[in-house]
């Protein structure tokens, strides 16, 4: 079945600056690759998504980037702000296949 | 717009008794998901129903019982619980091939 891998498990950055966070996908067969984003207290939201047919997808300050034959995928954060602070997951699935979660990464940043 | 809404929010047991956690989403979802999450393990599924009228064992389905009541609603039993049920559930939808949207989760202590 698949596996995800995620790191760093934290990340401490400061106001401003660039966050980055790598998430390594097993089975080939996986096509959708989401990431949600976790405040304290809170149920996991999704923040943006990317399907296997594309390299890279933008929505403003974050951006995500998908490299097919490495089956590896990254979740960029630009101009970082403290409101950017929660745990960040990423997660792999395919259509015969539930999501497969990473274990997190706590964000903090710092003003 | 409530989206998946979960109820109670908090809930404390002791061990051997029974309780059932609700979850209803009203945007006429076919998946449903019920997610562990204790600390440094990420989302573990438990049971998840792919359409009304099925179920099926996720990860980690021992000391758990689903019912899919209808196409809004599903919901998590616990029959006898253990501290080792003492966790965060979250409860998620999804309708086609896209994210997950998560209701806000309830925090279960089992003492």
């Amino acid at each position: 079945g698949e596996n995800v891998e995620q790191h760093p498990s934290t990340l401490s950055v400061q106001e401003g600056d660039s966050a980055v966070i790598k998430c390594t996908y097993s089975d080939s067969a996986s096509n959708y690759f989401p990431w949600y984003k976790q405040e304290l207290g809170k149920g996991p939201q999704l923040i943006i998504d990317i399907r296997s047919n594309v390299g890279e997808k933008k929505d403003q300050r974050i951006a995500v980037t998908l490299n097919k034959t490495a089956k590896h995928f990254s979740l960029h954060i630009t101009e970082t702000q403290p409101e950017d602070s929660a745990v960040y997951f990423c997660a792999a699935s395919s259509p015969r296949q539930n999501f497969v979660f990473g274990p997190g990464t706590r964000l903090s940043v710092l003003p | 717009n409530a989206g998946v809404t979960q109820t109670p929010k908090f809930q404390v047991l002791k061990t051997g008794q029974s309780m059932t956690l609700q979850c209803a989403q009203d945007m006429n979802h076919n998946s449903m998901y019920w997610y562990r999450q204790d600390p440094g393990m990420g989302l573990r599924l438990i049971y998840y129903s792919a359409s009304e009228g099925t179920t099926d064992k996720g990860e980690v389905p021992n000391g758990y019982n689903v019912s899919r009541l209808n196409k809004r609603e599903f919901s998590l039993r616990l029959e006898s619980a253990a501290p080792s049920q003492t966790s965060v559930y979250f409860c998620a939808s999804a309708g086609g091939f896209s994210g997950y949207t998560f209701g806000s989760g309830t925090r279960l202590t089992v003492v």
